[in-house]
């Protein structure tokens, strides 16, 4: 089953924060955070693996809630070049980490100056 | 490191017809994974390729099929084309595959289908 992003569009002036959330009815092994810009491929950002588990990759950081089977995504201080599409595609406990992803449906990001 | 390639770029085919898609990934990789993007489901896992077997596969049809060669290229095919196969077909080539590595997606090939 695919996890639920929210919210699903978000508009940010340069400089603020935002917070993107992933959700899941299954029990989860792990999550991974992918950002698409336009017309580009996925970029891997993370993978958090661990219940209370934070990752953290220049000013985007990100939490993994094991007993919610929650994930939330975090850019602090935004700059233009965030702006894109984030995904968290996630792999269920019971695969053990051998599954294939299910990926979410994504949260536009869009940074104005 | 050269990048993952996918061929080709984009295609265009008629409803019935069969299509085959072509993906080579990051050299030392040895784990494919193919994924279907389209605005309305988003990106959907497809199947995973790791040295020649497929070890996982998402909740497609059975004309979507696979393969995966000893060099790790990879292959995908889709027969009797439907118009919602029409989407970006992304391939994501990771070193081992599975939870601990990150995949690195190629640049995708858009099909469409009249």
């Amino acid at each position: 089953q695919q996890p639920v992003q929210s919210p699903q569009a978000v508009i940010l002036r340069e400089g603020e924060d935002a917070v993107i959330n992933c959700s899941s009815s299954k029990a989860l092994y792990s999550v991974h955070w992918y950002r698409q810009k336009h017309g580009e491929a996925p970029v891997f950002l993370m993978i958090l693996l661990k219940g209370g588990e934070q990752k953290g990759h220049d000013k985007i950081s990100a939490s993994f809630n094991e007993k919610k089977q929650q994930s939330s995504l975090y850019l602090t201080a935004s700059q233009l070049s965030y702006s894109g599409t984030y995904f968290c595609g996630t792999e269920p406990k019971a695969g053990g980490g051998a599954d294939g992803l299910t990926f979410g449906k994504g949260t536009h990001l869009i940074i104005q100056p | 490191k050269a990048g993952v390639t996918q061929t080709p770029r984009y295609l265009i085919k008629t409803r019935g017809q069969q299509v085959t898609l072509s993906c080579s990934p990051i050299s030392g990789h040895r784990s494919v994974s193919w994924y279907q993007q389209t605005p309305g489901q988003g990106l959907q896992f497809l199947f995973e390729y790791f040295s020649e077997t497929q070890r996982n596969k998402g909740n497609f049809p059975g004309r979507f099929s696979g393969r995966q060669f000893s060099n790790s290229r990879s292959e995908m095919n889709v027969s009797t084309l439907e118009l919602g196969d029409s989407a970006l077909y992304l391939c994501a080539s990771s070193a081992t595959g599975g939870t601990f590595y990150e995949q690195y997606f190629g640049p995708g090939t858009r099909l469409t289908v009249t």
